[in-house]
C-alpha cells in the first residue's frame, strides 16, 4: 500500500496552460506539505496543511494554490505555467505540526513546462 | 539564505570506505535534525534522525555525530555499498514547528 501517492508522475505542458497534481496520504495523518526539487536537487517547502488549515505558506506566487479537500488529500493547481515551473513536486506529510515529526515523501510529480 | 549549509555536494568513496557528509547550522532554536536518503526517481526517506541532547546515535552502519557549541552535525555511514549510493539531505527543524529546512543535498556514489 502507498503511504504518501501523487499523480500524475510526469506532467508536460505548454507555457500558460493551467495544471494541478493531486496528493492523497493513507497514513492518517494531519499535516501535508508540498515541497519544489529543482534541477540542482535542492528542496523547498511551499506549503503545508494542518487539519485542513494552511499553516506555511512561503514565498511563492500566486500562480500556484493549493486546496485540502479534506485531512488525506492536498492538491496543488498552477496556474499560467512558466519555463521556470519546471521542476519535481513532492507531497509529503506528518502525523502533525509539532517538530520532531517524520515527513513521508510521495513519489514525486516531475512537471516540465515547454 | 540558507538555513542549513551542506557538504560536499558530490562523493566518491570506494566499496568498504566510510562516507561522511556535514552539515551546519546558524539558529540555535534548531533542536531536530533529521538526515533523508534519495534515490533517483523516488521521493526522499527518512534514513536516521537526531536531538541536540546527545552527541551521537547509530543505527547499523549509519551515525551522526552532533557538536552543538560548533553548530554542525555530520552522517557517516561505515562500510559503504554500492546500494547506499543515493542523494542524502540533512535537515532542521524547531520543537515547536515541523518546518524542515534542507541543506543542499549530497549525491554519493559508492564504487564496486
Amino acid at each position: 500500500d502507498t503511504a504518501v501517492s501523487q499523480t500524475p508522475k510526469y506532467l508536460v505542458t505548454q507555457m500558460g496552460n493551467d495544471k494541478s497534481i493531486k496528493c492523497e496520504q493513507n497514513l492518517g495523518h494531519d499535516t501535508m506539505y508540498w515541497y519544489k526539487q529543482d534541477s540542482k536537487k535542492f528542496l523547498k517547502i511551499m506549503f503545508s496543511y494542518n487539519n485542513k488549515e494552511l499553516i506555511i505558506n512561503e514565498t511563492v506566487p500566486n500562480r500556484f494554490s493549493p486546496k485540502s479537500p479534506d485531512k488525506a488529500h492536498l492538491n496543488l493547481h498552477i496556474n499560467s505555467l512558466e519555463l521556470g515551473d519546471s521542476a519535481v513536486y513532492f507531497c509529503a506529510s506528518s502525523r502533525g505540526l509539532a517538530g520532531g515529526n517524520e515527513q513521508f515523501f510521495g513519489p514525486g510529480t516531475r512537471l516540465t513546462v515547454l | 539564505q540558507q538555513q542549513v549549509k551542506q557538504s560536499p555536494q558530490s562523493l566518491i568513496v570506494q566499496k568498504g570506505g566510510i562516507s561522511i557528509i556535514n552539515c551546519a547550522y546558524e539558529n540555535t532554536a534548531f533542536d531536530y535534525f533529521p538526515w533523508y536518503q534519495q534515490f533517483p526517481g523516488k521521493g526522499p526517506a527518512l534514513l536516521i534522525a537526531i536531538r541536540p541532547d546527545v552527541s551521537e546515535k547509530k543505527e547499523g552502519r549509519f551515525t551522526i555525530s552532533f557538536n552543538k557549541s560548533a553548530k554542525q552535525f555530520s552522517l557517516h555511514i561505515m562500510d559503504s555499498q554500492p546500494g547506499d549510493s543515493a542523494t542524502y539531505f540533512c535537515a532542521a527543524s524547531r520543537n515547536n514547528f515541523n518546518k524542515f529546512y534542507f541543506g543542499s543535498g549530497t549525491k554519493l556514489n559508492v564504487k564496486p
